[in-house]
């Protein structure tokens, strides 16, 4: 199958700093990825859809000045949490687009700001 | 009514039984459903895919697809503790690319 790999798979950071994430397919290439997070017991929570070359189109009620995403390349996007806060703590999944829709999951960052 | 609905659970399963596990969709033009099983704080993994009406089986896995009905399951034989985990149900959002995801059945499977 298609594998992705997310970079770092945990981090610890303090209030007000930035954190980058990066997503990689690492056996194929991949116009369209997709950033999710997911809280505790809950769904996951789709954020942005990211297109290499091109703007990301965020859902609504993400804040894309605060959630920075790059796909500069076509395995490649990452994704920056700027100014994080205690409440941006939570698990940060990428996933990376195949064909007939398939979308194949990073194994997630867990971001925890102090 | 949600877009993907699924019974969220829990649903507890002797090993070795059949575990079955349904979704329900609105979206009449979607074309395309995936299965994902996700194991507690771990990401997603794509077990099953389904574009056609019909059966699809992959080993212990079978999926079902109705279009008629907007009905989509999952079948999982000789269930063993292995397979205790979040299954979700997806399928596209009008046609576009982003999934929409069922809220998830929790599967537990006894020894």
């Amino acid at each position: 199958g298609a594998v992705v790999s997310q970079h770092p798979s945990w981090v610890i950071c303090k209030s007000g700093t930035s954190v980058k994430i990066e997503c990689r397919s690492l056996d194929f290439q991949a116009t369209t990825m997709f950033w999710y997070r997911q809280f505790p017991k809950q769904s996951l929570m789709l954020m942005a859809t990211s297109n290499e070359g091109s703007k990301a189109t965020y859902e609504q009620g993400v804040e894309k000045d605060k959630f920075l995403i790059n796909h500069a390349s076509l395995t490649l996007s990452t994704l920056t949490v700027t100014s994080a806060h205690p409440e941006d703590s939570s698990f940060y999944i990428c996933s990376a687009l195949l064909l007939l829709n398939e979308q194949f999951f990073g194994p997630g960052t867990r971001l925890t700001v102090l | 009514q949600k877009e993907v609905e699924q019974n969220s659970g829990p649903l507890s399963v002797p090993e070795g039984a059949i575990a079955s596990l349904n979704c329900t969709y609105s979206d009449r033009v979607s074309q395309s459903f995936f299965w994902y099983r996700q194991y507690s704080g771990k990401s997603p993994e794509l077990i099953m895919s389904i574009y056609s009406n019909g059966d699809k089986e992959d080993g212990r896995f079978t999926a079902q697809l109705n279009k008629a009905s907007q009905y989509v399951s999952l079948l999982i034989r000789d269930s063993q503790p292995s397979d205790s985990a979040t299954y979700l149900c997806a399928a596209p959002n009008q046609g576009a690319q982003k999934l929409v995801f069922g809220q998830g059945t929790r599967l537990t499977i006894n020894p």
